[in-house]
C-alpha cells in the first residue's frame, strides 16, 4: 500500500491555530472513517491523538480536533502552546484485505 | 495504567537474527490484537505485523514476509517478534502497540511501548 501525502513540516504561534492535512485515496482514507492521528516527541513513542476522523482518547486536549473530507483528512491544533511542537502522523484502515494500517509520511509541527 | 517494555533490541550482522519480546501490564492483553511498528532512523511509521487475539491470525508487511515472525503468549502477557535474515533496511527502533479494532471495522494504535532499538550492520 501507499503511504498517505502529509505536508512535511507546519507552523503557528501560540495562541493560533494551526491545521495538518492527511491526503490518501478511495481505497483508504475516502473509503473509510478510521483516520487516526499520533503525536511523537522527540525520542518519544507515538501517543494517539485522535481516532475514528474526529474522537479524542480520554486525556487529549480539546485544541485537538479532527475531520474529513473526501481523500483528505485533517488534523487542526487550536490555541497553539510550546509543548504541541513534535511530530504528527496520519493513519488510516484500508480495508480487511489489507491487514495493517497505512501511515502519513508525517509532519514537524513547530510553535514559533 | 497501561504498560507495554519491549526488549531484545541490539546490534546484529546482516543476515543474523534477533527476538524482540513485548511486556503488557495494565489491560486484557489476550482481549486485543498486538502489532509491531518500526521507525526507521529519521523516517516515518511503518506497520510491520499483528497477531489476532488467539494468534489464529497473523499477517505482515511485504517486506519481512518470510524473515519475521510474530507471536504471543496469553498466560505470559507477552509478545514477540522473531526477525531472520536481517538487512540494513530494517535497521529502525521497534514499537509494540495494542490495537484497537472495533467489530464493525478500523483499526488504530490505542497505547505505545517506549521501542527497542534494531540496528542491522557490520
Amino acid at each position: 500500500q501507499s503511504a498517505l501525502t502529509q505536508p512535511p513540516s507546519a507552523s503557528g504561534s501560540p495562541g493560533q491555530s494551526v491545521t495538518i492535512s492527511c491526503t490518501g485515496t478511495s481505497s483508504d482514507v475516502g473509503d473509510y472513517d478510521y483516520v487516526s492521528w499520533y503525536q511523537q516527541h522527540p525520542g518519544k513513542a507515538p501517543k494517539l491523538m485522535i481516532y475514528e476522523v474526529s474522537k479524542r482518547p480520554s486525556g487529549v486536549p480539546d485544541r485537538f480536533s479532527g475531520s474529513k473530507s473526501g481523500n483528505t483528512a485533517s488534523l487542526t491544533v487550536s490555541g497553539l502552546q510550546a509543548e504541541d511542537e513534535a511530530d504528527y502522523y496520519c493513519s488510516s484502515y484500508a480495508g480487511s484485505n489489507n491487514l495493517g494500517v497505512v501511515f502519513g509520511g508525517g509532519t514537524k509541527l513547530t510553535v514559533l | 495504567e497501561v504498560q507495554l517494555v519491549e526488549s531484545g533490541g541490539g546490534l546484529v550482522q546482516p543476515g543474523g537474527s534477533l527476538r524482540l519480546s513485548c511486556a503488557a501490564s495494565g489491560f486484557s492483553f489476550s482481549t486485543y490484537w498486538m502489532s509491531w511498528v518500526r521507525q526507521a532512523p529519521g523516517k516515518g511509521l511503518e506497520w510491520v505485523a499483528n497477531i489476532k487475539q488467539d494468534g489464529s491470525e497473523k499477517y505482515n508487511v511485504d517486506s519481512v514476509k518470510g524473515r519475521f515472525t510474530i507471536s504471543r503468549d496469553n498466560a505470559k502477557n507477552s509478545l514477540y517478534l522473531q526477525m531472520n535474515s536481517l538487512r540494513a533496511e530494517d535497521t529502525a527502533v521497534y514499537y509494540c502497540a495494542r490495537e484497537v479494532r472495533p467489530s464493525k471495522g478500523g483499526s488504530w494504535y490505542g497505547d505505545w511501548g517506549q521501542g527497542t532499538l534494531v540496528t542491522v550492520s557490520t
